[in-house]
Formats: structure tokens, sequence, C-alpha cells
């Protein structure tokens, strides 16, 4: 069965500290998606990772990508209140020709002041 | 201003009374799809089109038909709907090939009674 996880699924957090969330996938897939939603919003892309290693930065978050090992992590650096969200990996299905995407269940992040 | 636009944002209908939400695209985004997000579930897949009169399956497309007769509408039809399909549908658009991110419209929270 194709499966993507997240782990957690509820963070709560302090402003300041650093936390990663974890996506695997049981998959064969070298794209991998993060989004991120806000309560009662759609949702935002913040990463696309497209090949093994792939490591992209914006601000005070980091994803990287091990097609290896079927894990992407999201890092998170001195967490601020602005980052409470929930934040979704996804994945595009291999091997086939069309573009079916899974998403992960969504880790709900809190950052307490 | 790029965008998917998604209507209506809120419906409320009885079992069994045909409805048609629509989804429009202004990015000329060859790629185009819709899911559904129930809490613990993530986004699920419905139906995804790679192009006028290209449609295919994703993971839950019971219940529900699509179409692509143009290339900036993808509209989500719902046949006879039931109270197991009330659910916040989100569209989304991008280009192929080079595996750009999804631009999600604001959603359309459908309850069927």
């Amino acid at each position: 069965e194709l499966k993507v996880e997240q782990n957690p699924l509820f963070l709560s957090m302090q402003e300041g500290k650093n936390y990663t969330i974890y996506c695997n996938y049981s998959t064969t897939s070298d794209r991998l998606y993060w989004y991120r939603q806000d309560p009662g919003k759609s949702l935002e892309s913040l990463f696309v990772l497209l090949s093994n290693g792939a490591v992209k930065q914006e601000g005070r978050l980091m994803a990287s990508l091990d097609t290896k090992a079927r894990l992407s992590t999201l890092h998170i650096t001195a967490a601020v209140h602005d980052l409470s969200a929930t934040y979704f990996c996804a994945v595009d299905i291999e091997p086939t020709s069309y573009d079916k995407v899974i998403f992960g269940p969504g880790t709900s992040l809190s950052v307490i002041p | 201003e790029a965008q998917v636009t998604q209507n209506p944002r809120y419906l409320i209908t009885v079992t069994g009374k045909k409805l048609t939400v629509t989804c429009s695209q202004n990015m000329n985004h060859e790629y185009m799809s819709w899911y559904r997000q129930d809490p613990g579930l993530g986004l699920r897949q419905i139906y995804y089109s790679m192009n006028v009169e290209v449609t295919d399956k994703g993971d839950v497309p019971e219940g529900y038909k699509v179409s692509r007769k143009e290339k900036r509408n993808f509209p989500l039809i719902l046949e006879s709907p039931s109270p197991n399909q009330t659910s916040l549908y989100f569209c989304a658009s991008s280009r192929v090939g080079t595996k750009n991110i999804q631009y999600f419209g604001a959603g359309t929270r459908l309850s069927v009674l």
C-alpha cells in the first residue's frame, strides 16, 4: 500500500527552540513537496525537493530529502509564533507516467511564547 | 494576479441532489487536480488532469466525476451526493515537466445532509 507518514502529528514547542518534522514514504519517488496550511486557509507551497540529497532553506525552515531512506525532514530553527500551522509533505508516485500525488496526514505545529 | 478560483466557497445540499464545484486557473497550467481534506486523513486526491481531455483517477474517485474541456477549467461533479462526501475540497494547478509546485484554490466546504 502506498503510504506517506508524518511524525509527529501534533507538536507544541516553545519559541526559540529547534525541532524536526519527519516524513516517511513507502514508494519510490524522487519528488517531494512540503506545504503549509494556516487554520481555515488553503495550502501554500514551501519547498519542492527534486533529487536525493536536495536541501532547501527559507527563513527558519529547512527541508531535506533522502530518497534511499525514503525520508524527508523539515527542520525548524528558533521557532516563532508565526510558524504555527499544519505542515504537509506530499510525494509523486513512481514509477508511473501519471502525476498522482499522495499527501501525508499533516503535522499540526503550535509555537508557544 | 495568478490564482486558482473555486466556487462556491460554502455549500449545503441534500442527499442525491446533483452539484458542481467549479475550478478555474489563470496561469495556463496543464496540470489540475481535486483533493478532499478530512480531519486526520490529510489531503486525498480525487481526480487529476494532465491536459485538456486527459483525466485520471486519484485515490478516492468513487462518487465523483470531472471534465477538462478547456485548459483553464476543471469542474468537480457530484452526480448523487451522499453524507460521506461532506468534506473540504481543494482544487490545485501546476505546470508539468519541471514538477513545479501546485497552486491551491481557497477551498470549498461542502455539507451533504
